[in-house]
């Protein structure tokens, strides 16, 4: 089975400009989730979508956005760019919230604002 | 929210000796409790998790040991190897898949294998 895939893998943006990740997540996957990764911070946790709804988010502003499609995929978008918005975004998959698999996340599109 | 820490931030440890590291959480709703390791520019890679009705679960080299009583778990990696050196991330959800604040998770351990 094929494992979540994100592209691009690599992102260079300047502030105010706004960017689109996309995410596939494995195969019969309807869970997508999206984390934030800094040196400073951590992971953290953005959103979760589940069958085309956006379930949970965690706390960011509102220029942090995004959508699941009918086949799962997912896409975030991050509006009016700042430098602090440079991170790793991982965006995780699992079958479901509340059986029994565990998220398994994909390699990350890293995104550099300058 | 669920808050969880991490200790060390930083271990170093000489190749064939155990490594422990140990996380604590702060919500007692939480059920779920993964170990992530992640190899420089590469993916988390999820290694071992426990849930709340289970106190231990070992695979081979490596354990985990939960005490929802005390709110902590920790991960043990025994007769270390070169290939164990990465940063490894302790989380906590209410179940698998995530919960209202996704996967919560601790700062890191950057573990260090001594040759």
């Amino acid at each position: 089975k094929a494992g979540v895939t994100q592209t691009p893998r690599y992102l260079i943006k300047t502030r105010g400009q706004q960017v689109t990740l996309s995410c596939s997540p494995i195969s019969g996957h309807r869970s997508v989730s999206w984390y934030q990764q800094t040196p400073g911070q951590g992971l953290q946790f953005l959103f979760e979508y589940f069958s085309e709804t956006q379930r949970n988010k965690g706390n960011f502003p509102g220029r942090f956005s995004g959508r699941q499609f009918s086949n799962s995929r997912s896409e975030m978008n991050v509006s009016t760019l700042e430098l602090g918005d440079s991170a790793l975004y991982l965006c995780a998959s699992s079958h479901s919230r509340v059986e029994q698999d565990t998220q398994y996340f994909g390699p990350g599109t890293r995104l550099t604002v300058l | 929210g669920e808050n969880v820490e991490q200790h060390p931030s930083t271990l170093s440890v000489q190749e064939g000796d155990s490594a422990v590291i140990k996380c604590t959480y702060s919500d007692s709703a939480s059920n779920y409790f993964p170990w992530y390791k992640q190899e420089l520019g590469k993916r988390p890679q999820l290694i071992i998790d426990i849930r709340s009705n289970v106190g231990e679960k070992k695979d081979q080299r490596i354990a985990v040991t939960l005490n929802k009583t005390a709110k902590h778990f920790s991960l043990h990696i025994t007769e270390t190897q070169p290939e164990d050196s990465a940063v490894y991330f302790c989380a906590a959800s209410l179940w698998p898949g995530g919960g209202a604040d996704g996967l919560t998770f601790g700062k890191g351990t950057h573990l260090i294998i001594q040759p």
